[in-house]
């Protein structure tokens, strides 16, 4: 069955570069979701979109911003890079954005700021 | 607001049960989710209960659910090395959004 495709999986960029991320839902989703993950911690929610549209947002920094195209593909763009964005950045989509449908995980993509 | 909590280890010999332990707070919390993470790996979703429900079995894995207590179970039966990983414990947060609050995951050791 297809899932959560992410890309690239591996990215090294430098401090103030500027990183996209990639995330290609399972079809017929229509919900895609953004988490965060530092080395050692648990997930943290950052952004999520249905039907193209923002629906929620976590602990995103103001230097991210994503967004959902026609096709439900969506990118997490990151300028001004830190050290500490250093993380495994995770997309997850769900049928729809209604608390039950479950969510599934894609690899994620494993960005190194130095 | 918002918080789940688990205890970060667990060591386990081959062949026994392990039993990983789960608290939360939000008790508007509809569904609850175990996700397994490999390293280096991404999030397996393994399982998940709906919170009218008590118990879910699927195989080897047994999800158990007081929602009194606000405190959720992983079983794995005849855990096995393949199971070695961080096991992490979820809840949707309130809004009526698939929103997940992670807890700090437990890493599960498998030794012969």
């Amino acid at each position: 069955a297809a899932g959560v495709i992410q890309s690239p999986r591996h990215l090294i960029k430098e401090k103030r570069e500027t990183a996209t991320l990639k995330c290609y839902p399972i079809p017929r989703h229509d919900t895609v979701y953004w988490y965060q993950q530092g080395p050692g911690q648990d997930p943290q929610f950052l952004i999520s979109f249905y039907e193209k549209m923002q629906s929620d947002k976590g602990s995103i920094p103001d230097r991210f911003s994503a967004q959902q195209f026609s096709d439900y593909h969506s990118e997490l763009n990151m300028s001004s890079l830190e050290l500490g964005d250093s993380a495994l950045y995770f997309c997850a989509s769900s049928p729809n954005q209604i608390s039950g449908n479950t969510i599934y995980f894609g690899e994620g993509s494993w960005l190194t700021v130095v | 607001g918002e918080d789940v909590e688990q205890s970060l280890f667990l060591s386990v010999r081959e062949g026994d049960s392990s039993v990983i332990n789960c608290t939360y707070t939000d008790s508007s919390s509809t569904y609850l989710y175990w996700y397994k993470q490999e390293p280096g790996a991404g999030l397996q979703l393994l399982t998940y209960i709906f919170s009218n429900m008590d118990m879910k079995q699927d195989q080897r894995l047994t999800v158990l659910l007081n929602k009194k207590d606000k405190h959720l179970s992983l079983r794995i039966a005849d855990t096995q090395t393949g199971d070695s990983a961080i096991y992490f414990c979820a809840e949707t947060a309130s809004g009526g959004y698939n929103k997940l609050i992670f807890g700090a995951g437990t890493r599960l050791a498998v030794h012969p």
